[in-house]
């Protein structure tokens, strides 16, 4: 079965530097969501989009944008990185009429600002 | 807002042990879901188990149960038969019902490490 696919798996950025990732949801799926796990913390959420337009916003700060393009599929741009920014960045996508259940993970990226 | 609180850090199970994750959750909505979501070292954010709020009986998947208590806002897992692939770090997460257009995010807990004794 077709699961959540992210890429790059791993980044390497410099401090000030610009960073995008991509998300690409399981097809049909209509919701994404962005979300941020540093080491040893629990994911927190950054922005989710349903069916291409921003559904929720979370910590994300002004120095990051995302958005959903016409396939479904959503990139997150970092600007402006800072050493703070290296985390684990993980998408999630979710399909409505399925009783609102579980949102299925991609395997992240890990970001690393140097 | 929503929160997930779960008070254990870290716990440890013998092999072939049974071992019982605590998890409470504060809201004021009515119908939600809850999930328990596991990550090992790889961090891959895997599924163990999903309860719908509205829903009595307690969610059972193989080795793993929960035991919901709605009145008391709690949702504990219970992982019978521990194996050392059990390992990992257990998340705890809330979900609200309402329709996606309004933002259902998954409101994780700080997380609980699970280690496993051979």
């Amino acid at each position: 079965a077709a699961g959540v696919i992210q890429s790059p798996r791993h980044l390497i950025k410099e401090k000030r530097e610009t960073a995008t990732l991509k998300c690409y949801p399981i097809p049909r799926h209509d919701t994404v969501y962005w979300y941020q796990q540093g080491p040893g913390q629990d994911p927190q959420f950054l922005i989710s989009f349903y069916e291409k337009m921003q559904s929720d916003k979370g910590s994300i700060p002004d120095r990051f944008s995302a958005q959903q393009f016409s396939d479904y599929h959503s990139e997150l741009n970092m600007s402006s990185l800072e050493l703070g920014d290296s985390a684990l960045y993980f998408c999630a996508s979710s399909r409505t009429g399925t009783g609102g259940l579980e949102a299925f993970f991609g395997q992240g990226t890990r970001l690393t600002v140097v | 807002a929503q929160t997930v609180t779960q008070s254990q850090p870290e716990m440890s199970v013998q092999e072939a042990e049974t071992v019982t994750l605590s998890c409470t959750y504060d809201t004021s909505e009515s119908d939600y879901y809850l999930f328990w979501y596991k990550q090992p070292p790889s961090r891959q954010m895997i599924l163990v188990i999903r309860q719908e709020a509205y829903k009595q009986q307690n969610a059972t998947e193989n080795r793993f149960s929960v035991n919901f208590q709605k009145a008391a806002k709690s949702f504990s897992l219970k992982i019978s038969d521990s194996q050392l692939g059990d390992a990992a770090m257990y998340f705890c997460a809330y979900r609200s019902a309402g329709p996606p257009k309004y933002g259902n995010k998954l409101v994780f807990g700080a997380g609980t490490i699970l280690r496993v004794k051979s």
